[in-house]
């Protein structure tokens, strides 16, 4: 079955630093990818996403790029700002998924100091 | 567009009794799904339906569990004799079929305690 893993947190970084977040799947066929955002107290609202291999998702400064070489998709951002501070879900959407569920990592929580 | 509302926010109950949440998605939006949290953990699919049929269902979904979407747009999920293992998040998103990346919106989650 699909399955999706992430690195786990926290992370914790300083104002301005290099964020990566690192994301794999396994699913059959070519899966749709998604990044998703928990900020404190509130739902999960999509960041980005890809639909085929090397495209590339941007949002608010967010990028990842859907590698089917190596079944990734890593999260990044060049200077993360406090307001980034949330829990970061990696997810895939299964090819021939006539339901879309959606197929979630275990989240990453980043906190970003100051 | 007043986004996915779910109700209640929270919700406390002791082992065996019975709980019902409600979900109310987008006015447009003619798929419904509804996903498990527990916490440190990513959602878990439950079910989904397409306007008022319910067309998948996980096995994580327990014969305790049921949902409804009567008219094709808010929908319930029903937990009967509640057991400690079913303290979670319970998430509702929706999404418009016929949409190009059919984006899933969530609502902001129902919190059940079993006590």
């Amino acid at each position: 079955g699909n399955s999706v893993t992430q690195m786990e947190g926290p992370v914790t970084l300083s104002e301005e630093a290099f964020l990566t977040i690192n994301c794999t799947y396994t699913a059959t066929g070519y899966p749709s990818l998604f990044w998703y955002v928990q900020y404190p107290g509130e739902g999960l609202q999509l960041l980005l996403k890809a639909t085929k291999a090397d495209d590339k998702g941007s949002n608010k400064g967010f990028e990842a790029t859907y590698r089917k070489e190596t079944t990734s998709f890593h999260l990044e951002k060049g200077s993360v700002q406090v307001s980034d501070s949330a829990v970061y879900f990696c997810a895939l959407r299964g090819f021939n998924n006539a339901g879309n569920m959606l197929t979630f990592g275990g989240g990453t929580r980043l906190m970003v100091k100051p | 567009d007043t986004g996915v509302s779910q109700d209640p926010r929270h919700k406390i109950t002791k082992r065996g009794q019975n709980v019902t949440f409600r979900c109310d998605p987008i006015s447009e939006h003619n798929r419904l799904y509804w996903y498990r949290q527990t916490l440190g953990q990513g959602p878990e699919f439950l079910t989904y339906f397409q306007n008022e049929a319910q067309l998948e269902k996980s096995r994580l979904l327990s014969d305790r569990f049921s949902a409804e979407r009567p008219k094709g747009s808010f929908s319930t999920l029903e937990i009967q004799r509640t057991e400690q293992g079913d303290s979670a998040m319970y998430l509702c998103a929706s999404s418009l079929r016929t949409s190009t990346y059919n984006e899933q919106f969530f609502g902001p989650g129902t919190r059940l305690t079993v006590l």
